[in-house]
């Protein structure tokens, strides 16, 4: 199985702040990694697909990455409602496989 | 506007099984893929497995090969997943989502299934 590994597994950022999670990918998993965002007691919302391409209605400040079999989410200007847990995916090869995710808090 | 609903909440018996329903609207699961994914309390996203609603077709985690069983009604535009041989460790929120335009664009809100005696 292709192993994920998602840093850091929380933070803390004040609003304003440019803020970056990273997914390390254990084999090559080309572009097929998405970002979702979970908020308590609600369903992931897709924020990223194909490694940079920003899912429908999800705000420009937020953008995806890839340098080599690193993948990362920034957020350019941090908002009080990203507050969330953020996940990656990827989607290359079954089973398919989730980061463990990144709570992001306000400082 | 594509929505996926899920079934009520379930509480379930060790040794028993549910089957949890994922109805679709505003698209035809015909020409998607099906996925399920679990989150333990507390705990991240988990994939399941998936199903071709076309054809039927499924594929699994390994270590939900004798756990869950995905089928699907095309007729009635609805994906099913059934839990067998429940035990405490299947306790979980369980989201169906689909894949069109690329992987999970769509989830539905999630269902609740806890076992206990």
């Amino acid at each position: 199985d292709i192993q994920m590994t998602q840093s850091p597994s929380s933070m803390s950022a004040s609003l304003g702040d440019r803020v970056t999670i990273t997914c390390r990918a254990s084999q090559d998993i080309g572009n097929y990694l998405s970002w979702f965002q979970q908020k308590p007691g609600k369903s992931p919302r897709r924020m990223i697909y194909g490694a940079t391409n920003l899912a429908a209605g999800v705000p420009s400040r937020f953008s995806g990455s890839r340098s080599g079999s690193d993948y990362s989410l920034t957020i350019s200007s941090l908002e009080s409602e990203d507050m969330a847990i953020y996940y990656c995916l990827q989607s290359i090869q079954y089973p398919y496989t989730f980061g463990a995710g990144t709570k992001l808090e306000l400082k | 506007e594509v929505q996926l609903q899920q079934s009520g909440a379930e509480l379930g018996k060790p040794g028993t099984s549910v089957k949890l329903s994922c109805k679709v609207s505003g698209y035809n699961i015909r020409n998607t893929y099906m996925h399920w994914v679990n989150q333990r309390p507390g705990k991240g996203l988990e994939w399941i497995g998936r199903i071709d609603p076309a054809n039927g077709n499924t594929i699994y985690a390994e270590k939900f090969k004798s756990k869950a069983t995905l089928t699907a009604d095309t007729s009635s535009n609805t994906a099913y997943m059934q839990l067998s041989q429940l035990k405490s460790d299947d306790t979980a929120i369980y989201f169906c989502a689909m894949s069109v335009a690329t992987d999970f664009d769509y989830w539905g809100q999630g269902v609740m299934v806890t076992v206990s005696s």
